[in-house]
């Protein structure tokens, strides 16, 4: 069946410094969706990509869908103590299939 | 609108007893989803539904059952609790339309089984 991973597992960085999480699957993917799950949180919705190299920003965050439609990333510029957490990729294989999670990136960021 | 309400927030079960985690929408979502998720663990999708009536196994649906008599409600039923049923469980919605399968996130509620 259709897997979806992500790395690393765990990041640590200082404050200020970048970040990246890789998202693969093991499938074509209709479109890819990215949330954040603050600790003891529930997951929230960031964004969304649907087309083959797709790139979309948000302030600091910059999220990437790759040609093939099979991975994605997300970048984040000079990280702040608000950016802990875990973030989650997910997308399903067509419009109509479930979309299936990642196991998560969690992010720690020191002062 | 409230979104995705979920209760109770925390629970704590006897082995063998049973429960109801309750979840319910508003904004007239016709998928509803319920997902578990073990400490530092991702989430595993339990059962979904794609509209009143429709139920469908997920990936970890052994120990669950579930129920989709209306559109707002999609209650989770967890007969006989064993431990390793203690997790954060997760109720959420998502528009029906293609492309636009973006999932509202509940709470959760904590249950610990002992």
């Amino acid at each position: 069946g259709q897997q979806v991973m992500q790395i690393p597992q765990y990041q640590h960085v200082q404050e200020g410094e970048d970040f990246t999480t890789y998202c693969n699957s093991s499938t074509t993917l209709s479109n890819i969706q990215w949330y954040k799950q603050r600790p003891g949180g529930h997951p929230v919705f960031l964004i969304q990509l649907v087309k083959s190299g797709e790139v979309k920003k948000q302030k600091r965050l910059t999220f990437q869908f790759g040609e093939a439609k099979k991975n994605s990333s997300l970048h984040i510029t000079a990280t702040q103590t608000t950016d802990v957490g875990t973030y989650f990729c997910a997308g399903p294989r067509t419009s109509y299939d479930k979309v299936i999670f990642g196991p998560g990136t969690s992010l720690s960021v020191i002062p | 609108n409230a979104g995705v309400t979920q209760t109770p927030k925390f629970r704590i079960l006897k082995i063998g007893q049973s429960m109801t985690l309750q979840c319910a929408q508003d904004m007239n979502h016709n998928y509803m989803y319920w997902y578990r998720q073990d400490p530092g663990m991702g989430l595993k999708l339990i059962y979904y539904s794609v509209g009143a009536g429709i139920t469908d196994k997920g990936e970890v649906p052994n120990g669950y059952n579930v129920s989709r008599s209306t559109t707002e409600d999609f209650p989770l039923r967890l007969e006989l609790a064993a431990p390793s049923q203690t997790s954060v469980y997760f109720c959420a919605s998502s528009y029906s339309s293609r492309d636009r399968e973006t999932q509202y996130f509940g709470p959760g509620t904590r249950l610990l089984v002992l």
